[in-house]
């Protein structure tokens, strides 16, 4: 049981380069979460999913695009990198029923340069 | 406006010595108040739920607490690896999907 798994780990972008952040969940989770979390802030909703085929943004959405054709994947999008996306990110998720925590992903840390 | 403030904002222990993390918050409606542990360069893990007031919680040296107001999570004796960064989130009855997180509070234990 891999629980949350992100893929890379790691990742240097130039400006105005793309690219897809990967997340995978095996706990059959309809709910999943994309965040943000740059140093002396809290964690940042960037878009959430209640299941396969719906999205929605949260606080901090521009500049992101997130898919979800499956229960288990979520991929974020990022369209033409911008230094301000330097951040770590992580992938969330949880269950429908029992105590409604989330479980995380190990995060990938990108620097826009 | 819907708010979560931790403090302190890191705290330094000798091992042994138990102290408090405060989590404070103002929000319309809390459906439940979440305690998870972050390590350096992992992901948060979590570790306790509360959703009422008076309502305690505890796994090993830490034990967590909800007033109306604000949670505690007590560290009492406390070893070098309990050293971590805890962050306090919170489930609002406006929205299943969302969270609020405070920004954390930096413990450092120290043998």
């Amino acid at each position: 049981n891999a629980g949350v798994t992100q893929t890379p780990k790691f990742r240097i972008l130039k400006i105005g380069q793309s690219m897809t952040l990967q997340c995978t969940q095996d706990m059959n989770h309809n709910y999943m979460y994309w965040y943000r979390q740059d140093p002396g802030m809290g964690l940042k909703l960037i878009y959430y999913s209640v299941g396969a085929g719906i999205t929605d943004k949260g606080e901090v959405p521009n500049g992101y695009n997130v898919s979800r054709s499956t229960t288990e994947d979520f991929p974020l999008r990022l369209e033409l990198a911008a230094p301000s996306q330097t951040s770590v990110y992580f992938c969330a998720s949880r269950g429908t029923s029992g105590t409604y925590e989330q479980y995380f992903g190990p995060g990938t840390r990108l620097t826009v340069t | 406006e819907d708010q979560v403030t931790q403090s302190p904002e890191a705290l330094r222990l000798q091992e042994g010595e138990s102290s408090s993390l405060n989590c404070s918050y103002t929000v319309s409606g809390l459906r439940g108040l979440f305690w998870y542990r972050q390590d350096p360069g992992k992901g948060p893990e979590f570790l306790f739920t509360l959703y009422s007031a008076g309502e305690e919680k505890e796994k090993e040296r830490l034990k967590a607490t909800l007033t109306k107001k604000e949670s505690f999570l007590h560290i009492t004796a406390p070893k070098p690896e309990d050293s971590a960064t805890y962050l306090c989130a919170v489930q609002l009855y406006s929205g299943t999907y969302k969270y609020i997180f405070g920004t954390g509070t930096r413990l450092k234990v120290l043998a």
